[in-house]
């Protein structure tokens, strides 16, 4: 069984670009957290997703970002128009669809994004 | 949800059992304690969680107070790749979202 798959590693888009990063979920996994990481800060939540569903975006920049994760595919976070501040490490994490506390999220190894 | 208070630091002797605190003091009666772990550049890590008893993995033990009220991570012989920032984190199911404070960064030093 795989992990969180995050792809690419790594991004470079010279500012004014968009970037497209892809999470592909653990098997079975139909719960998708995206976070960002600036660098030398710590880890700040951004989209909580299901299916074809946000179901909290409470952490998203109010524009150029978005977030997907459609009935078949990755999810994908994209951003618009980047800008030098977008430079971060993008984690993925997936966690099964239980109603209960007794699993845990797995985290992907991220994308880190650069902007020029 | 409730919040947890850590200490920023800590430092811990290569081999010797690392422990690293947690309070929660207005923890509720469902939520879990959770610990995550990210060693520099890489992806958070899950560890361990618990709700009422003392858990133990492959990778560490964690002991709950039984007013809930703080936990302790351990680890039992520390290695320098434990070396990383530790998260202690409350969630009442498994797909709240993880909300990451500060955490301790642990230093195993040789």
């Amino acid at each position: 069984n795989a992990g969180v798959m995050q792809n690419p590693r790594h991004l470079v888009r010279r500012r004014g670009q968009e970037a497209r990063l892809r999470c592909s979920p653990m098997k079975g996994h139909s719960h998708v957290y995206w976070y960002r990481q600036l660098p030398e800060e710590g880890l700040k939540f951004m989209v909580y997703l299901q299916k074809e569903n946000i179901i909290d975006e409470s952490g998203m920049p109010k524009e150029r970002f978005s977030a997907e994760f459609p009935k078949e595919g990755p999810s994908i976070l994209r951003i618009q128009q980047v800008v030098r501040g977008d430079s971060a490490a993008y984690f993925c994490a997936s966690s099964p669809p239980s109603h209960s506390g007794d699993t845990e999220a797995f985290f992907g190894q991220g994308t880190r994004l650069t902007v020029v | 949800d409730a919040k947890t208070t850590q200490p920023t630091s800590m430092d811990c002797a290569e081999g010797r059992a690392a422990n690293l605190p947690c309070n929660h003091s207005t923890i509720s009666g469902n939520e879990y304690v959770y610990w995550y772990r990210q060693i520099h550049s890489q992806g958070p890590q899950y560890i361990i969680h618990g709700l009422k008893n003392n858990e133990t993995n492959e990778m560490a033990s964690l002991i709950i107070t039984e007013d809930r009220k703080s936990s302790t991570l351990i680890l039992p012989h520390a290695t320098l790749r434990d070396t990383a920032v530790y998260y202690c984190i409350l969630m009442k199911t498994s797909y709240d979202k993880v909300i990451f404070g500060p955490g301790t960064s642990l230093s195993v030093i040789p």
